[in-house]
C-alpha cells in the first residue's frame, strides 16, 4: 500500500469524450504530482501542486488537459476532447515522510481512447 | 530531451547472479537519484535512493552507485531472485521542484 489510491484504475472512451480521473492520497501532503506513462517509455511530469496551488504544468498538458486540488488533498485531472494520443497510464504521487525526495505512486488510471 | 538515459531496454540474469542496471544522465542540477520497479498494470514502487553527496547507498540486496563525474548510476540487486523480474526505472530529480525525470526503463528477467 503506497498511501495514494487512484479512481478508476481502468477507462475506456472513445475519442472527443471528456474524462476525469480522481487521485487520493491516504496520508496527507502538501505537494502532490501527475505522471503521464506511455507503452515503452518511463513516466513523464505533467503538473504538480503545493497545497491548492498549481505550482508547474509541463508543456505535454495542453489546453485540452486541466488540475485541479480544490482542498489540498485529493486532486483531478480531466482531459477534454480526448485524442487517440491521450491513451496512457497517467499516475498520481506525493512525497514520502517529511523529504520531497522520495514520491511514492498510487496503482495508476490507464486510459484507452478508441 | 531524454535527461535521464538507460541505455539497455533488457537484462537477463540467472538466480543468484547479479543484476547490475546503468543509468546516465545529463542534468548537472540533479541532486537526488532514484531507482523504481514496476510490474505491469501497477504503479512504479520506490526501491532505493541516493543524494548527491554520496557514492553508494546499500539496503538489503539492493546497492546503488553514483559517479557524479561521469553522471552516471548503477544498481546492483545480488542476489538476483525471480521475483526481481519487472522493469526497473532511474529517476532524479532537482532540490527547485523535486520532479521526477526518469529514464526509459529496463526489463530484468531473472531465469530459475
Amino acid at each position: 500500500d503506497t498511501g495514494v489510491s487512484q479512481d478508476p484504475r481502468h477507462k475506456i472512451t472513445k475519442r472527443g469524450q471528456n474524462v476525469t480521473f480522481r487521485c487520493d492520497p491516504i496520508s496527507e501532503h502538501n505537494r502532490l504530482y501527475w505522471y503521464r506513462q506511455t507503452l515503452g517509455q518511463g513516466p513523464e511530469f505533467l503538473t504538480y501542486f503545493q497545497n491548492e496551488a498549481q505550482l508547474e504544468k509541463s508543456r505535454l498538458l495542453s489546453d485540452r488537459f486541466s488540475a485541479e486540488r480544490p482542498k489540498g488533498s485529493f486532486s483531478t485531472l480531466e482531459i477534454q476532447r480526448t485524442e487517440q494520443g491521450d491513451s496512457a497510464m497517467y499516475l498520481c504521487a506525493i512525497p514520502g515522510g517529511d523529504s520531497y525526495n522520495e514520491q511514492f505512486f498510487g496503482p495508476g488510471t490507464r486510459l484507452t481512447v478508441l | 530531451d531524454q535527461q535521464v538515459k538507460q541505455n539497455s531496454p533488457s537484462l537477463s540474469v540467472q538466480e543468484g547472479r547479479i543484476s547490475i542496471l546503468n543509468c546516465d544522465y545529463t542534468n548537472s542540477m540533479f541532486d537526488y537519484f532514484l531507482w523504481y520497479k514496476k510490474y505491469p498494470a501497477e504503479g512504479p514502487t520506490f526501491l532505493i535512493s541516493i543524494s548527491s553527496i554520496k557514492d553508494k547507498n546499500e539496503d538489503g540486496r539492493f546497492t546503488v552507485f553514483l559517479n557524479k563525474s561521469a553522471k552516471h548510476l548503477s544498481l546492483h540487486i545480488v542476489p538476483s531472485q525471480p521475483g526481481d523480474s519487472a522493469v526497473y526505472f532511474c529517476a532524479a530529480s532537482a532540490i527547485s521542484d523535486y520532479k521526477l525525470s526518469f529514464g526509459a526503463g529496463t526489463t530484468v528477467t531473472v531465469r530459475a
